[in-house]
């Protein structure tokens, strides 16, 4: 099983600025997943944060926005810029899991509880 | 496309009652795993369950059994003689080839004492 370590697990922030949150895993990993979940919502998929490469985002979610960076395999930030009240949310960073025959574990971070005034 | 579907919002019982969740999924993937969570008020996602679309297995872990049924695309959560501590939202995920988790809108449980 996989141990993630993320933090701030909480913070206040004034509109305007810019959080960044880091999420450390203690395996490699190809791929780590950046989640939202805004208040009394479900988890949505922010982006998959490859090593290597460009961060892919999903549909809402633009670079600009929440830039990532994944400079290993084992570490990955995703930053909340110019952030506003509607920002206010959890955000979780994820790994994936062996798929196939072996059996599958999906393990996720502490979550950060952001809230923006 | 991928969706998890659990219809219950929000859910009242009152300690002791059994209690299940509903979850709906749809995939066209042949191969894919269902999770349940709970997250507690503290925020934090914990695991409970997962189960693979091979096995249909039903399980039971404690007061927690899930049903799996892979013909009507459901994998359901009772909870049974429920506890205060229960309280708590509870999500249905589904993961296939693209391994990242799709959520359903979770069951936000309430166990009265």
């Amino acid at each position: 099983s996989a141990v993630i370590s993320q933090k701030p697990s909480r913070d206040i922030c004034q509109r305007g600025t810019s959080l960044t949150i880091q999420c450390q895993v203690d395996s490699q990993v190809t791929m780590m997943f950046w989640y939202r979940q805004q208040p009394g919502q479900s988890l949505t998929l922010i982006a998959t944060a490859n090593q290597g490469s460009e961060a892919t985002y999903e549909s809402g979610f633009v670079i600009d926005k929440f830039p990532i960076s994944r400079p290993n395999l084992t570490f990955s930030t995703l930053t909340v810029s110019n952030m506003s009240p509607e920002d206010s949310s959890i955000y979780l960073c994820s790994v994936p899991f062996k798929t196939g025959r072996e059996k599958a574990e999906a393990f996720f971070g502490q979550g950060t509880r952001l809230t923006v005034v | 496309a991928q969706k998890v579907t659990q219809a219950q919002t929000e859910i009242s019982v009152v300690e002791k009652e059994d209690v299940t969740l509903d979850c709906v999924y749809e995939t066209r993937d042949t191969t894919y795993y269902l999770f349940w969570y709970k997250q507690p008020p503290s925020g934090e996602l914990v695991f409970l369950i997962r189960r693979n679309s091979f096995d249909e297995q039903n399980e039971i872990s404690g007061r927690y059994s899930w049903n799996f049924q892979k013909s009507t695309s459901s994998f359901n959560f009772t909870i049974t003689a429920s506890q205060v501590v229960d309280s708590a939202v509870y999500f249905c995920a589904l993961v296939g080839a693209g391994n990242m988790l799709t959520f359903g809108g979770g069951t936000r449980l309430m166990v009265k004492p």
